[in-house]
């Protein structure tokens, strides 16, 4: 089964500095990856997600998260943290082969004024 | 489209209770999934399905059963609650099998079993 990793469960940075959550997956073969965010009691909402192509890849709200196939990472970043950036953050990653999705533990991001 | 919706939001069982919990979907989605959250844990799959009549186990299957007799919905029933399944449940469906297309998840169910 595929492992994710998500360096640091708890972020704080200040509004308007840069946000910085780290992923790394384990697996020989690149997989499918995605970034998920969850706002207090709600579902899960796509953010990005890497399948082919351009390893840099932009999602909404102003995130975007760059595939390093020599790191096995998925970073995301955005330059320019917002009050509303606060949430979970999640990354998930799924084999190009198969049907399943798995989840790494979660970071939460706490944006200070 | 009201997308993906689950019910109930919350419950409260006692050990051995039996329960279903709901989730439909509107988009003629094709693959549907249920997921527990636990502090800590993520995000683990219990069980999914790839079309209706077709399910299959996830990472944590033990204590749950599903079918899928609709398109449309795709309930989770928990044959015999014990206080390890106290978690918040998600469903999520996507268009197709395929894992490159994006995951629509419902609001949760939050469950406590005592």
């Amino acid at each position: 089964a595929q492992s994710v990793t998500q360096l640091g469960s708890h972020v704080s940075v200040s509004e308007g500095a840069l946000v910085l959550l780290r992923c790394n997956y384990s697996s020989s073969v690149p997989p499918y990856l995605f970034w998920y965010v969850q706002y207090p009691n709600q579902g899960l909402q796509l953010l990005l997600k890497y399948t082919t192509g351009a390893t840099l890849v932009k999602g909404i709200n102003g995130f975007e998260a760059e595939f390093k196939k020599s790191e096995t990472s998925f970073h995301l970043t955005k330059p320019s943290a917002h009050m509303s950036d606060a949430a979970e953050y999640f990354c998930a990653v799924s084999e190009v082969t198969g049907n399943q999705f798995y989840f790494g533990t979660g970071t939460s991001l706490t944006v200070i004024p | 489209n009201a997308g993906v919706t689950q019910t109930p939001k919350f419950q409260v069982l006692k050990t051995g209770q039996s329960m279903t919990l709901q989730c439909a979907q509107d988009m003629n989605h094709e693959y549907m999934s249920w997921y527990r959250q636990d502090p800590g844990m993520g995000l683990r799959l219990i069980h999914y399905s790839v079309g209706a009549g077709i399910t299959d186990q996830g990472e944590v299957p033990n204590g749950y059963n599903v079918s899928r007799s609709t398109t449309e919905d795709f309930p989770l029933r928990l044959l015999s609650a014990a206080p390890s399944q106290t978690s918040v449940y998600f469903c999520a469906s996507s268009y197709s099998r395929f894992s490159t297309d994006t995951q629509y998840f419902g609001p949760g169910t939050r469950l406590t079993v005592l």
